[in-house]
């Protein structure tokens, strides 16, 4: 089966650009979906598998790809940035759900 | 505006069954796909399963064994419930709309655009 790997921490310094990425065999054909958690809160949905990104996201947010590795682009990064980053994708051989283990950003 | 509305024992012992239910005010449920993302004490997400009314359905394969989704479409519930529990189902449990669809670039995708709040389970004696 798939698996989805993550960075487990990231920092970026305020106002400037992270780039969070999630590498897995099933992204060579397929675009992750993107998840934002706030500590204590459910995830928001960033960047569908669609490769589209949902209305009220901010367009500092931006998904791409690059043979098995995705990356999720934050722009001017925001202290209410700050929280874990979750990829999620569907094996490509069994087509159930994974997800990586996510990033914790922290905006310094 | 969309509610989602979950209830649960909080407290399970292990070995017996867990059971969850949510109840969705806003959307539809009898379209697209329900079910349940978990995620244990400091650890990442964990997809449980979801399901289509009237078709399809799809769980994690480590936990098909044990575990029921089912919607009951007239109350706008979708209810979960997880066979011989352990400590590792300990975690919070997260209500969720799913989309599964086939992309024109030619992939299968399946996302989540609707989480509630979710749920504090945990399994002790």
């Amino acid at each position: 089966s798939s698996e989805l790997t993550q960075d487990p921490a990231v920092s970026v310094a305020l106002g400037q650009t992270v780039k969070i990425t999630c590498q897995g065999d099933c992204l060579k054909t397929q675009y992750p979906s993107w998840y934002h958690q706030r500590p204590g809160r459910a995830p928001v949905l960033l960047f569908s598998g669609k490769d589209e990104r949902p209305s009220g996201i901010s367009r500092r947010f931006t998904g791409s790809k690059s043979g098995i590795t995705a990356f999720l682009t934050i722009t001017e990064a925001q202290a209410e940035d700050e929280g874990d980053y979750h990829c999620s994708s569907l094996d490509t051989r069994t087509t159930y759900v994974i997800f990586g283990g996510g990033t914790r950003l922290t905006v310094l | 505006q969309v509610l989602f509305q979950e209830s649960g024992p909080g407290l399970v012992e292990p070995s017996e069954t867990l059971s969850l239910s949510c109840t969705v005010s806003g959307p539809s449920i009898r379209s697209d796909y329900w079910g349940w993302v978990r995620q244990s004490p400091g650890k990442g997400l964990e997809w449980v399963g979801y399901v289509r009314h009237g078709d399809y359905s799809f769980f994690n394969p480590s936990l098909r064994n044990r575990v029921t989704i089912s919607i009951g479409a007239s109350e706008s519930r979708v209810s979960l419930r997880l066979t011989s529990v352990t400590a590792a189902d300990t975690g919070f449990y997260f209500c969720v709309r799913g989309i599964r669809g086939y992309h024109t670039s030619g992939y299968d995708y399946s996302y989540f655009d609707l989480w509630g709040q979710g749920t504090q389970v945990t399994v002790s004696s």
